[in-house]
Order: structure tokens, then sequence, then C-alpha cells
């Protein structure tokens, strides 16, 4: 099957450390990102990218940064991780529509989660 | 601002009851779509329904179908027969044609099915 993959699962680091988190996708989606969830605040988006050479900040992108290595590759880093990015993170896809509505239209498709924490 | 709005942080019914869990939503286009996801303590997000504002018919899926009042900017996600399996936090979550393709989530609702 299609699928969205990422690694690590989980992740314990410490304070200042680099990190990156890896999310992989078989689905042919042009779109991908990376969202940020933590208890009692939903999903927060930190970066989005359209196509390798389209990449934009999210809602949270501060202390993050991005990397579009090929349509079926984005990589998050935290270029020197903080306690509080302690949290889950999600990679996500989502197709093309040649509409808006080839599939449904802003229909995103999850990875399984990387549970980080940061000490 | 577009916002989402889920009032209920926690709720819990027995098995195979019916639950319905709240969704509004903030926003002055009239086209733009809905969703419900769902996240069972595997922390996989899996969609659950979805629904297209310029439709009047209210989706449903198999137990699950919504309540959607367009006027009030209500979604509300009914599940009928409610099963162990169902114990999850779901999303309420919407997306406009002209936002980048960027989703608008609303906080979860902890839904425990208790046995």
């Amino acid at each position: 099957d299609a699928d969205v993959t990422q690694t690590p699962r989980n992740r314990i680091t410490k304070t200042g450390k680099r990190i990156m988190l890896e999310c992989s996708q078989t689905k042919g989606h042009d779109r991908m990102y990376w969202y940020r969830q933590d208890p009692g605040l939903g999903l927060r988006l930190i970066y989005y990218s359209f196509d390798v050479k389209d990449i934009n900040k999210g809602e949270i992108s501060d202390g993050y940064s991005v990397s579009r290595q090929a349509q079926a590759k984005f990589s998050l880093s935290l270029e020197s991780a903080i306690p509080n990015q302690t949290a889950l993170y999600f990679c996500a896809t989502s197709p093309t529509g040649t509409s808006g509505r080839a599939t449904f239209f802003g229909e995103q498709f999850f990875g399984p989660g990387t549970r980080l924490t940061v000490l | 601002a577009q916002t989402v709005t889920q009032s209920q942080p926690e709720m819990s019914v027995q098995e195979a009851e019916t639950v319905t869990l709240s969704c509004t939503y903030d926003t002055s286009e009239n086209n733009y779509y809905l969703f419900w996801y769902k996240q069972p303590p595997s922390r996989q997000m899996i969609l659950v329904i979805r629904q297209e504002a310029y439709k009047q018919q209210n989706a449903t899926e198999n137990r699950f179908s919504v309540n959607f009042q367009k006027a009030a900017k209500s979604f509300s996600l009914k599940i009928s027969d409610s099963q162990l399996g169902d114990t999850a936090m779901y999303f309420c979550a919407f997306i406009q044609p002209d936002s980048n393709y960027q989703l608008i989530w609303g906080a979860g609702t902890k839904l425990i099915i208790k046995p």
C-alpha cells in the first residue's frame, strides 16, 4: 500500500542537540507538511512544501528548519533542541488535484508520528 | 482569522450508545471543506468522514454521520452503536480553497467508550 513513513518513531535527546526527523511517502503526492501536536492544542503547522522548490513557513516555524530532498522526502530539523519542543510530530501529504477535486479537496494523509522528548 | 472550536475536551459513553461530538468553526467564506479525524492510542491520524460545504446532504460513513448546519457554522459528528475501538481523540478540521491548502484544526475531544 502507498504509505507515509516517519523515522524515528521515538527519540529522546538533550537540550542543545541537533535532531532530524525524516518523512518518506510512496503516495506520489506533491504536497507535504510537518505538524506538531501538543495536548489540548490540536495540530499546529510548522512547515509545508508544495514541491521540491517550494517551501513555506507555517504557524510555528521558529526553531525549526526543513529540507525537501525529493518529491517523496521531507525532513524536519531542530537545530538546537529545547525542552518546549517536546511533542508529537506528524508528517502529512496531500495530492494536487487538477481541479482541486481530483480527490477530496484538502484531505491529508498522515504518517505514524514521532514522539520527541527533549531533556 | 479562521478558527475551529471543539467545546468538549472529554466525553465518555457506554458501549453501544450513541454519542455526538460538537464542532463549530468561524469563516466568512462560502466554499470550504470539513473533516473529522480520529487518533486512537496508536496515535495514527485516521480520516473518519468529510463534507463539502456546498452539499446540503449530511455525509455518512457506516456508523459515523455528521450534522452539518452551515448557517450556524456547526459540524457535529455522531457515532452510532459505539464500540470499544472508537475510543480515541477526535479532531475537527476545515480548509478553504484559497488558504494554501492549510487545514485549520480544533483542539480535539477525547472520547472514551466504556464496556
